[in-house]
C-alpha cells in the first residue's frame, strides 16, 4: 500500500544538526513533489518546504530559510529534510507528505498521502 | 499567528450541521484552490478536501466545501462523533512561495 514512513529524530541540543529520512513506497515516488510540515506540541500544523518530484525546484518557510534544506533521492525512494543551527521553536513532530500532482511544478491542490512524523526535540 | 484565519473551535449536537470558516488574502486563497485537512487525536493529518470542493476517494459526502473571493468555508453536515478532530485549510501563497495553513478549528461533538 501506499505508505510514508519518516525517521531521524532526537533529541539535540540547540545549535546543533539533525538530518530527517522519509522512505516512500507503493506509488512513483519520483514522479510527485514531497513536503515537510510539523506541528509543535500542542500547536497546529506548519508547512515547512516542498521539493519538486525531480530535485530541482524547492521552496522552504521562511522561518527556516538558511537553516534547513530539503533534498531527494529518487533512486532510494527517500526525502530529505536537513536541519541546521536548531532552534527551541523548532521543537515538534515533522511529517512527510507527498503532492496529489503528477510531474509538475505547482502544489496547488494538496497533500494525499502523510507519513506518521518524527519527534524533534531541541533542548539543552 | 497563522496566514490562514480560523476559528479555534466549534462545537454542535450529533446530526447538525457545522461549518468552519477560513479567511485569507489576494495572494492565496483569492487566487488559488483551498485544500482541507482532518487531524484526529494523535493521528497524521488526512487530506479532506481539494481544489475547494472536490472529495477525495473514500472520504464521506457529509463533507463539503466552497471558496468565494479570500474566504473559504468547510462544512459537515450529519455530525457524527467520529467527526471531532482538529480541521485546517490550506493553500499556495503566491508572496510567500508557500504552502499557508490555517491555526486549525477543533470540532467537538456535544
Amino acid at each position: 500500500q501506499v505508505q510514508l514512513v519518516e525517521s531521524g529524530g532526537g533529541v539535540v541540543q540547540p545549535g546543533r544538526s539533525l538530518r530527517l529520512s522519509c522512505v516512500g513506497s507503493g506509488f512513483a515516488f519520483r514522479s510527485y513533489a514531497m513536503h515537510w510540515a510539523r506541528q509543535a506540541p500542542g500547536k497546529g500544523l506548519e508547512w515547512v518546504a516542498v521539493i519538486s518530484y525531480d530535485g530541482i525546484n524547492e521552496h522552504i518557510v521562511d522561518s527556516a530559510k538558511g537553516r534547513f534544506t530539503i533534498s531527494r533521492d529518487n533512486s532510494e525512494n527517500t526525502v530529505y529534510l536537513h536541519l541546521s543551527n536548531l532552534r527551541p521553536e523548532d521543537t515538534g513532530v515533522y511529517f512527510c507528505a507527498k503532492d496529489q500532482t503528477f510531474e509538475k511544478y505547482y502544489y496547488l491542490y494538496g497533500m494525499d498521502v502523510w507519513g506518521q512524523g518524527t519527534t524533534v526535540t531541541v533542548s539543552s | 499567528q497563522s496566514v490562514l484565519s480560523q476559528a479555534p473551535s466549534v462545537s454542535e449536537a450529533p446530526g447538525q450541521r457545522v461549518t468552519i470558516s477560513c479567511s485569507g488574502s489576494n495572494s492565496n486563497i483569492g487566487n488559488n484552490a483551498v485544500n482541507w485537512y482532518q487531524q484526529l487525536p494523535g493521528k497524521a493529518p488526512k487530506l479532506l478536501m481539494y481544489y475547494d470542493s472536490t472529495l477525495p476517494s473514500g472520504v464521506s459526502d457529509r463533507f463539503s466545501g466552497r471558496r468565494s473571493g479570500t474566504s473559504a468555508s468547510l462544512a459537515i453536515s450529519g455530525l457524527q462523533s467520529e467527526d471531532e478532530a482538529d480541521y485546517y485549510c490550506t493553500a499556495w501563497d503566491d508572496s510567500l512561495n508557500a504552502v499557508v495553513f490555517g491555526g486549525g478549528t477543533k470540532v467537538t461533538v456535544l
